[in-house]
């Protein structure tokens, strides 16, 4: 069973920093561009960035270019979102998202920024 | 960036009946290469993550019910519910992923 799993989320302070894990099982993520979803409360769906099958390759939207990094480490079948210079408006639930082939979603992780 | 507009934007219909939400994108979402149109639907309820209803336009996901179907290519899509049941009351969200960004539609919200 296909499975992705995100963590790290929580209460953090603007300006400050935090990486968000994905973790997967139910296929190697080697083989697949893997990307970040976003959704501040009671709003729509934002992309947020994704990371070549490789990791070679990251594409960032314009509102968190400079301020996170994706990586991953495909030995062990984990997606990272590293979220640095915080703001209010990073507010939100991060989602793991496969979308080739049939898109596979994780449960997301709760991001809250305030002081 | 590819814009996708979802219309309407809110839908209230009775049970039994069919609803109908559209979706257009600025550019055609179409991949030539496989023939395939790169386009997704999502219901998703409070509280819960979005969940798969459509892809490549018209494949529904395992376990959706037949109820659920999606058409159309190139730029304009549609999603139908044949027979709307109470459970089915959520947003509906499009999704194309064609290129990077990947872009979503505002949302529908669908009521009874």
């Amino acid at each position: 069973e296909v499975q992705l799993v995100e963590s790290g989320g929580g209460l953090f302070q603007p300006g400050g920093s935090v990486r968000l894990s994905c973790a997967v099982s139910g296929f190697t993520i080697s083989n697949y561009f893997m990307h970040w979803v976003r959704q501040a409360p009671g709003k729509g769906l934002v992309w947020v960035s994704r990371v070549s099958a490789d990791g070679s390759d990251t594409k960032y939207a314009d509102s968190v270019k400079g301020r996170f990094t994706t990586s991953r480490d495909n030995a062990g079948n984990t997606v990272y979102l590293q979220m640095n210079s915080l703001r209010v408006e990073d507010t939100g639930v991060y989602y793991c998202v496969r979308l080739a082939e049939v898109p596979k979603w994780g449960p997301g992780t709760l991001v809250t920024v305030s002081s | 960036d590819i814009v996708m507009t979802q219309a309407p934007e809110s839908l209230a219909v009775s049970l039994g009946e069919r609803a109908t939400i559209n979706c257009k994108s600025s550019q055609s979402v179409l991949s030539t290469s496989i023939n395939k149109n790169s386009l997704a639907w999502y219901q998703q309820k409070p509280g819960q993550p979005p969940k798969l209803l459509i892809y490549w336009a018209s494949i529904r996901d395992s376990g959706v019910p037949d109820r659920f179907s999606g058409s159309g290519s190139g730029t304009d899509f549609t999603l139908t519910i044949s027979s709307l049941q109470a459970e089915d009351v959520a947003m509906y969200y499009c999704q194309h992923y064609a290129t990077t960004p990947i872009t979503f539609g505002q949302g529908t919200r669908l009521e009874i």
